[in-house]
Order: structure tokens, then C-alpha cells, then sequence
């Protein structure tokens, strides 16, 4: 089955405690993306990225880290995370060309940062 | 800045109504996507457009490029439509730009 798959689902951590968020997709899309998505806020992108070792900050990076050392995988990186990244992250992935064509979320992460 | 509008906010029709919900942008794109999101949290997308007009089901997307427009209209409206409707845009540089929603709910 087609799918992007996010871990974990929920994750509770404290201030300070390195953590990371796994994407990985089976489609073989060139593009993914991470967003975090917050009340009256909307969905915000945090980085992207168009192929393997080719990523970009979105409108909100601060505070985060990707890599994208294989296709398949986008992991999110949280250093030192915050109170102020609590919040709803979801991954996606599609084709590069044809403007996004067969764009796919993952399930979400909700993280909440004590 | 918001780079994308959504309106209405929020919507409440009747099952059977036709619905219209409405996006404005101010970025120039490459792609512009509506995408559905169910209590729950899952984001599915719904359509894809860079030009005219595309349907699925009851479901239409109408796109004005020119005007900088797009409409999600979905006919014969049914209980199982309640959801967040959420317009998306994807600049020529990549960058993914959101409307922050509209929440429908459809009453039987």
C-alpha cells in the first residue's frame, strides 16, 4: 500500500530532550515535506526537501533540523525542544515535476514538550 | 501575511445543499491543492490543479488563474462531508503555502 508513515503517533518529552521524528514513504516521490500544524494557525511548513541532500527551509524552521541522506526518509530533528513546539506535525510526500502531483500525508505526530 | 485566504470560516448546511467554498491567493504558483482533514487529524488530498476544472465524484474544483481564485464545490452535500477543507498552494520554488480552513459540518 502506498503511504507515507510517521513515528510515533504521540510523544510527550521535556524541555531540552533531543528527539526525532521518523518519515518514510514507499512511493518513491523526490519531494517531502514537514509541517506543524497549530490552532488559528493553519498548516505551516517547516522544511522541505526535493531530493536526496537537497533540502530548504519552509516559513517556519527555527527550533528544527532534517536530513535527507536516503529517498524514502525525512526525519525531523528536535535539538532542544521547546514548550512553543508543542504541536500537531505531519509529513508529507509527493512527485517532484507536475507541481506536486499524488501528494500524500502521513498520519501526524502530536508532540507535546513540558 | 497570509498568502492564502479561505472563507467561510465555517459552514453549516443542510444534507442535499450545494456548497461552495471559496480561496484566494497572492503568491504565483506552480500547483494549487485542496485537501480534506476528518476529526482525527488524517489530511487527504483532493484535488490537484494548475488550470481549469477538475471533478471527482460530487466534488468539484474550479481554478481562475488569472483572478487568483480557486473554488471547492461540493454537490448533493451528505453527513459524511463534515470535515476541514483546507486550500493549499505550492509556489514555483517549492514552498507550500496554507488557507487556515474551512470546517463544514453538514446536518441530516
Amino acid at each position: 500500500e502506498a503511504q507515507v508513515t510517521q513515528n510515533p503517533r504521540y510523544l510527550i518529552t521535556v524541555t531540552g530532550k533531543k528527539l526525532t521524528v521518523t518519515c518514510s514513504q514507499n512511493m518513491n516521490h523526490e519531494y517531502m515535506s514537514w509541517y506543524r500544524q497549530d490552532p488559528g494557525l493553519g498548516l505551516r511548513q517547516i522544511y522541505y526537501s526535493m531530493n536526496v541532500e537537497v533540502t530548504d527551509k519552509g516559513d517556519v524552521p527555527e527550533g528544527y533540523k532534517v536530513s535527507r541522506k536516503e529517498k524514502r526518509n525525512f526525519p525531523l530533528i528536535l535539538e532542544s525542544p521547546s514548550p512553543n513546539q508543542t504541536s500537531l506535525y505531519f509529513c508529507a510526500s509527493s512527485y517532484h515535476h507536475r507541481g506536486g502531483y499524488g501528494y500524500t500525508f502521513g498520519s501526524g505526530t502530536r508532540l507535546t514538550v513540558v | 501575511k497570509n498568502e492564502v485566504e479561505q472563507s467561510p470560516q465555517n459552514l453549516t448546511a443542510q444534507e442535499g445543499e450545494f456548497i461552495t467554498i471559496n480561496c484566494s491567493y497572492s503568491v504565483g504558483i506552480s500547483a494549487l491543492h485542496w485537501l480534506q482533514q476528518h476529526p482525527g487529524g488524517g489530511i487527504v488530498s483532493l484535488f490537484m490543479l494548475s488550470s481549469g476544472k477538475k471533478k471527482h465524484g460530487r466534488l468539484i474544483a474550479t481554478i481562475n488563474i488569472q483572478e487568483k481564485h480557486s473554488s471547492l464545490h461540493i454537490t448533493a452535500s451528505h453527513p459524511r462531508d463534515s470535515a476541514v477543507y483546507i486550500c493549499a498552494v505550492r509556489s514555483p520554488g517549492n514552498q507550500f503555502y496554507f488557507g487556515t480552513g474551512t470546517s463544514l459540518t453538514v446536518i441530516p
